[in-house]
């Protein structure tokens, strides 16, 4: 049958606001975190990780935060650009047995717009 | 230095064909792993390879199968091609198995 698209969450903010794009995820055993952003036409593009055994981690204009305990992502854009309007993922990564059989998962993305 | 390398970036095949995607990773990465986009399903896993072993698997049909060569490119082939397997057909790579991937542009494929 026919596949219905994804229907994303959308973030729309102001240029020059700070933008908050969130995630949960789905494994307590995840040990490690990545938010990707991907512009139309292209693959992901890698912004910012970080590991189970922190709770926050700044980038350029990004910061991550992880709360373990609700199993919650977020991003933190800084003084949101027209050039950060895209697509944002978060991915989980999970360590299969023997801790050498990862797999990233992703999460549906939240598209996030720029207005000028 | 070069990303990842994915070729063709566009490919249409009808229904039945087979198909085989390449990947070129970044100079030096010796993992690589492939990923089915779709508007209805996200990103979803197919498979990782590391020195030419096949480290994981996600849940595809046997119809998807990838390899990796000793330069640590590597292939992804899909044979009897189904409308459904339409999608972005994404490529990363990462120096250890893990972490720190890198993605391709894609390859987009349509079947008919």
């Amino acid at each position: 049958g026919e596949s219905v698209g994804l229907h994303l969450p959308t973030l729309s903010v102001q240029e020059g606001d700070n933008s908050i794009i969130n995630c949960a995820y789905s494994n307590s055993a995840s040990d490690y975190f990545i938010w990707y952003k991907q512009e139309s036409g292209k693959g992901p593009q890698f912004i910012i990780d970080i590991r189970s055994n922190m709770d926050k981690r700044q980038g350029q204009r990004v910061t991550v935060l992880l709360n373990k305990t609700v199993k919650h992502l977020s991003l933190q854009i800084a003084a949101t650009q027209p050039g950060d309007s895209a697509v944002y993922f978060c991915a989980e990564n999970i360590a299969g047995s023997g801790g050498s059989n990862y797999k990233l998962t992703f999460g549906k993305g939240t598209l996030l717009t720029v207005n000028p | 230095k070069a990303g990842v390398t994915q070729t063709p970036r566009y490919l249409i095949k009808t229904r039945g064909q087979q198909v085989t995607l390449s990947c070129s990773p970044i100079s030096g990465h010796r993992s690589v792993s492939w990923y089915q986009q779709t508007p209805g399903q996200g990103l979803q896993f197919l498979f990782e390879y590391f020195s030419e072993t096949q480290r994981n698997k996600g849940n595809f049909p046997g119809r998807f199968s990838g390899r990796q060569f000793s330069n640590s490119r590597s292939e992804m082939n899909v044979s009897t091609l189904e409308l459904g397997d339409s999608a972005l057909y994404l490529c990363a790579s990462s120096l250890v198995v893990g972490y720190g991937y890198t993605f391709g542009s894609g390859t987009r494929l349509t079947v008919v």
